[in-house]
């Protein structure tokens, strides 16, 4: 399998929004609606952002969400603050009982 | 709260095999509703999911094609945990290894990760 692919980098103001693409498969994002996305601070383990593509977990903010069209997961933050830089991986169920991570992506705010 | 506190090793030699575990607070390992994840990180593979355990009335295991030769994930419900054993491993095996559960096919709680590296 193949990691899935994001931009290396994006960037965005403050109060602005920002999509992340993620794109994959027909084998992997595109079969199945069972995409995640994970933030990551320097030298801290990955937080769940967003699973099933678009459905965050209890207590996460609702600036961040998530869509998918056909081989292309994307995550979108509205509202940037600076505690949003960070870097974003989607990852995605790739059928066989495996999964496959996206490269990263790493987020500055001007 | 579920929490993860691993524990293993941060130095392993070359054709060793690597071992670290995964205790669990919060939540069982014998739990029929999630499982039981590794996933590793380097700058040159990035995130890689390496495999699960879970527990559906009896105990399954999933594999990543490209360890499956070299890797066993078993659960200890005696203490709670589970582990992670990599076989004749290579300096391509020095990463970040963290332990997490498998929610909904997502990943909602991680260990704090353990840097592992291969020399001699």
């Amino acid at each position: 399998q193949s990691a899935l692919t994001q931009p290396a980098s994006v960037s965005g103001s403050p109060g602005q929004s920002i999509t992340i693409s993620c794109t994959g498969t027909s084998s992997d994002v595109g079969s199945y609606n069972l995409v995640s996305w994970y933030q990551q601070h320097p030298g801290k383990a990955p937080k769940f952002m967003i699973y099933e593509v678009s459905k965050r977990p209890s207590g996460l903010s609702n600036r961040f969400s998530g869509s998918k069209s056909g081989n292309t997961a994307s995550l979108t933050i509205s509202g940037l603050q600076a505690e949003d830089e960070a870097d974003y991986y989607c990852c995605s169920y790739a059928g066989s009982s495996t999964w496959v991570f996206g490269g990263g992506t790493k987020l500055t705010v001007l | 709260q579920v929490q993860l506190q691993q524990s293993g090793p941060g130095l392993v030699k070359p054709s060793q095999t690597l071992s670290l575990t995964c205790a669990i607070s919060g939540d069982s390992v014998s739990s029929n509703s999630v499982a039981w994840h590794w996933i590793r990180q380097s700058p040159s593979r990035g995130l890689e999911w390496l495999g699960r355990t879970y527990y559906r009335s009896k105990w399954y295991n999933d594999y990543a094609v490209s360890v499956k030769s070299r890797i066993i994930i078993n659960p200890d419900t005696s203490k709670n945990q589970f582990s992670l054993q990599l076989n004749s491993v290579t300096p391509e095996d020095t990463a970040v290894y963290y332990c997490a559960r498998g929610y909904n096919y997502g990943y909602d709680y991680w260990g704090q990760g353990t840097l592992v590296t291969v020399s001699s």
